[in-house]
């Protein structure tokens, strides 16, 4: 069974300063990847996958994140931050061969807080 | 507009208590999915439908139940609450059964259920 684990529980971080939120898993087979955002109040939304291909993942609102399988690792970066990408942030990990999403493992959770 | 309903947004209860939180979903979705979400352990999977009729557990089923009489409605039941499971609940739906369909999984806003 896949595992993640999600290093930093909360990052604060200037608006316009980069950041990075790191994700490590676990797993004996291949992997599918996810990063979600939760905003306060609102369920969680995907915000980019990998799935197979190309490691470095584009997704929505500047975000990209790179798969790296000989670290396990698939960390998400922003190269400027705005005061709007304050919440919550998910890595997700998934069999590669699965027929299921009921394999998805959930990380712990990013807190990201930007200030001015 | 394309959703995943859950209702209430808010639910306070006693033990013991027989409660049901409600899922809807307009979307014709086969997959549908309950998680609940718990400080510093992020998401778990309760129980998950591939479709009418098909339900599994997920990773934390005890004391929970599921129905899936119809494509747009998965129920949680509670059929006697505990402290333990004062949780934010989600509600989630894909059109497909797995990741690889590149289907992703669309959440509800959510449910805060405190049991006293």
């Amino acid at each position: 069974a896949q595992s993640v684990t999600q290093l930093d529980s909360q990052v604060p971080v200037f608006e316009e300063a980069p950041v990075e939120l790191r994700c490590n898993y676990s797993s004996s087979v291949s992997v599918y990847l996810f990063w979600y955002v939760q905003y306060p109040n609102q369920g969680l939304q995907l915000l980019l996958k990998y799935l197979s291909g190309s490691t470095l993942v584009k997704g929505i609102n500047g975000f990209e994140a790179e798969f790296n399988k000989s670290q396990t690792s698939f960390h998400l970066r922003k190269p400027s931050v705005h005061i709007s990408d304050t919440a919550e942030y998910f890595c997700a990990v998934s069999e590669g061969t699965t027929d299921s999403w009921g394999k998805l493992q959930f990380g712990a959770g990013t807190q990201v807080v930007v200030t001015p | 507009e394309a959703q995943v309903t859950q209702n209430p947004r808010y639910l306070i209860t006693v033990t013991g208590k027989k409660l049901t939180v409600t899922c809807s979903q307009n979307m014709n979705h086969e997959y549908m999915s309950w998680y609940r979400q718990d400080p510093g352990l992020g998401l778990r999977q309760i129980y998950y439908s591939m479709n009418v009729e098909v339900t599994d557990k997920g990773d934390v089923p005890e004391g929970y139940k599921v129905s899936r009489k119809e494509k747009r409605n998965f129920p949680l039941i509670l059929e006697s609450p505990s402290p333990n499971q004062t949780s934010l609940y989600f509600c989630a739906s894909s059109l497909l059964g797995a990741p690889r369909d590149n289907s992703p999984l669309h959440f509800g806003n959510g449910t805060r259920l405190t049991v006293t």
